[in-house]
């Protein structure tokens, strides 16, 4: 089954401890970004990646790290968690041509206390 | 950046009536592609509709079909025959055809169904 795997699905942590949140695609896309949806502000993105090696930053990138060295996984690392980051998350995936929409994990509720 | 929004925070229909859902974006650009996504309860992301900004007919997929106005800036959603599962938040989105590498989703509309 074609899907894009997100862990954990919840998490409630404390600021400053250092967390991943992992995500997983299984259907060799090139084209791999993370969001963060709060309320009123829709889905804003974290930070994108082309294909392996290569990441950018999105819209809201601030104390958000990310990496790509497998086409199938792209994981988002928090090194100092802090309460404003406090929100769901969803990664997605695409395949890199443009008209391509994407798939989306079933999201990761962070709570930082 | 783009941007996209949508002014209808919360929108409310009876089953089995129509309802449209609001969605203005502001690009300079003239390739693009433009996406309604729903969020049921359960939060998962499903894709509902796609259009491309070069087809001049407007995408339609059984009950859920959009208005396109390329000149106005405007990709609306119109949802026919409303069904209590068509009760959830709906997002508009766009990317750029040009370089792809960001999409911009707009605050949602939520939508409720009315027995």
């Amino acid at each position: 089954e074609a899907q894009v795997t997100q862990n954990p699905r919840y998490l409630i942590t404390v600021t400053g401890k250092k967390l991943t949140v992992t995500c997983s695609q299984n259907m060799n896309h090139e084209y791999m970004s993370w969001y963060r949806q709060d309320p009123g502000l829709g889905l804003r993105q974290i930070y994108y990646s082309m294909n392996v090696e290569v990441t950018d930053k999105g819209d809201v990138p601030e104390g958000y790290k990310v990496s790509r060295k497998e086409k199938r996984n792209f994981p988002l690392i928090l090194e100092s968690p802090s309460p404003n980051q406090t929100s769901l998350y969803f990664c997605a995936s695409s395949l890199s041509q443009t008209y391509q929409p994407q798939h989306f994990g079933d999201g990761t509720r962070l709570s930082i206390l | 950046a783009q941007t996209v929004t949508q002014s209808q925070p919360e929108m409310s229909v009876q089953e089995a009536e129509t309802v449209t859902l609001s969605c203005t974006y502001d690009t300079s650009e003239s390739d693009y592609y433009l996406f309604w996504y729903k969020q049921p309860p359960s939060r998962q992301m499903i894709l509902v509709i796609r259009q491309e900004a070069y087809k001049q007919q407007n995408a339609t997929e059984n009950r859920f079909s959009v208005n396109f106005q390329k000149a106005a800036k405007s990709f609306s959603l119109k949802i026919s025959d409303s069904q209590l599962g068509d009760a959830a938040m709906y997002f508009c989105a766009y990317r750029s055809a040009n370089t792809g590498n960001q999409f911009y989703f707009g605050t949602g509309t939520s939508l409720t169904v009315i027995p």
